[in-house]
């Protein structure tokens, strides 16, 4: 079985300029994450999707943040304008059959400059 | 507000010996636990969870934790630890008055030859 896939695995970009992540869950799975995760720092929800709805996105800065996930499958997450302090790592996770677990992808680090 | 304490941020240890990293959560209602491991530049991974049933929780790599209901606590622990355990390593708690997963600030686990 595949795991999360998430692409990039790294980013650099300048501060005030787009980025935009993304992730594939595992095959079947309604739930999608994504967390973000500051050096040093344990992962913070940033959204929840249950299938196509975004049922919980109260920690998800929304002035420059967005989220989508069209289809019920593969989700994006944009950041526009980046700044300095959005340097971290963004995680994708997927909830999995036994509705207790979830399951992560590798992340992509991200580096504003 | 539901939180996780993981009091030690890195533990220093040889070879084969003994490790135990120590979790607490803040909680008067059940909970689920969990703990995930993360190797370097990659995601997390579950290392045992503990829902219901025996306090004493088994898992991969070795890992066993111990659900302690009247110390809230949820200690990670292994008999024998190797080189290739050297990683970071989060618990986690779902309260059961919601679905969202809360991490700890993790601890570093470093084996030494």
């Amino acid at each position: 079985e595949a795991g999360v896939v998430q692409s990039p695995r790294y980013k650099i970009i300048e501060k005030k300029q787009p980025v935009a992540f993304w992730c594939n869950p595992i095959s079947g799975h309604n739930t999608l994450y994504w967390y973000r995760q500051n050096l040093g720092q344990g992962p913070e929800l940033l959204i929840r999707y249950e299938n196509e709805e975004a049922v919980d996105d109260s920690q998800l800065p929304k002035d420059r943040f967005s989220a989508e996930r069209l289809k019920g499958v593969d989700s994006t997450l944009k950041i526009q304008p980046a700044e300095l302090g959005d340097s971290a790592v963004y995680l994708c996770a997927s909830l999995g059959g036994d509705t207790d677990t979830q399951y992560f992808g590798p992340g992509t680090r991200l580096t504003v400059l | 507000a539901q939180s996780v304490t993981q009091l030690d941020s890195q533990v220093p240890v040889f070879e084969e010996a003994p490790v135990e990293l120590r979790c607490n959560y803040s909680s008067s209602v059940s909970v689920y636990l969990f703990w995930y491991v993360q190797y370097p530049n990659q995601g997390l991974q579950l290392l045992l969870k503990y829902l219901s049933g025996s306090t004493l929780v088994k898992g991969i790599n070795g890992f066993e934790a111990e659900f302690n209901k009247s110390q809230t606590s949820f200690h990670l622990r292994k008999p024998s630890v190797h080189i290739s355990d050297t990683a970071e390593y989060f618990c986690a708690v779902i309260p059961d008055n919601t679905d969202k997963l809360i991490f700890g600030t993790g601890t570093r686990l470093q084996v030494f030859p």
